[in-house]
């Protein structure tokens, strides 16, 4: 597609659920990023994916957030046993590298909502 | 953490030109500087970016100290549209990207 593509858009769910956030990047871009955003502040670092290298999961902020991607495609980011503190907006942004040269494109995010 | 510097906030008028400034002291020899800015519910969008030389383009222009130590984001002629949180980070080689808290940009009518 032109863009990154997350969904779903909205998710609203009960605390102790598991959410399954999803991120398509532009088609060809090797570097993938996933931040949250809470009401208000600025964007926090959660993980970064580059071609076939290991991520870079130093932001995640419990054992509860995990990320895959299967190779340059998609990205699933998944909470388990969600709490109220994890409500935010879930943003992704793919560059075609990891380099100071490239810029990043942003998803729209994926605002969640636990109960 | 960030390894840029930027007021929480700042005011203009429509009409008239804003420079956000940013202080990057740390900055490495491969490392661009990216503006993104993020409009109301929205994901942030980028601007402009620049190595050394000062750089232009139809939303606006980045001007880079010679030490390259700070830099500023001109908008020629603020718009009500333009209010905006905007972000300036430090982008080198394959490394996370820790965004700050940004500037929130107001523009008066």
């Amino acid at each position: 597609g032109a863009g990154v593509s997350q969904s779903p858009s909205n998710k609203v769910t009960e605390k102790g659920k598991d959410v399954e956030l999803r991120c398509d990047p532009i088609s060809g871009h090797t570097a993938l990023y996933w931040y949250r955003q809470r009401l208000g502040q600025g964007l926090e670092f959660l993980i970064y994916f580059q071609g076939n290298s290991a991520p870079d999961k130093s932001g995640l902020p419990s054992d509860r957030f995990s990320a895959e991607r299967t190779g340059e495609s998609v990205s699933t980011l998944t909470i388990q046993r969600t709490q109220q503190e994890d409500s935010a907006v879930y943003l992704c942004a793919s560059s075609q590298r990891a380099s100071g040269a490239n810029v990043l494109t942003f998803g729209a995010g994926s605002r969640l909502t636990v109960l | 953490d960030a390894k840029t510097t930027q007021p929480n906030s700042m005011e203009s008028n429509e009409e008239e030109p804003v420079h956000l400034p940013c202080n990057h002291s740390t900055i490495s020899g491969t490392d661009y500087i990216h503006w993104y800015r993020q409009l109301p519910s929205q994901g942030p969008e980028y601007v402009i970016h620049g190595l050394t030389s000062n750089v232009n383009n139809r939303m606006a222009s980045l001007a880079i100290a010679e030490d390259r130590k700070s830099s500023t984001l001109i908008l020629h002629r603020a718009t009500l549209r333009d209010a905006a949180v905007y972000y300036c980070i430090l982008r080198g080689g394959a490394q996370k990207l820790v965004f700050g808290q940004g500037t929130r940009l107001t523009i008066n009518p």
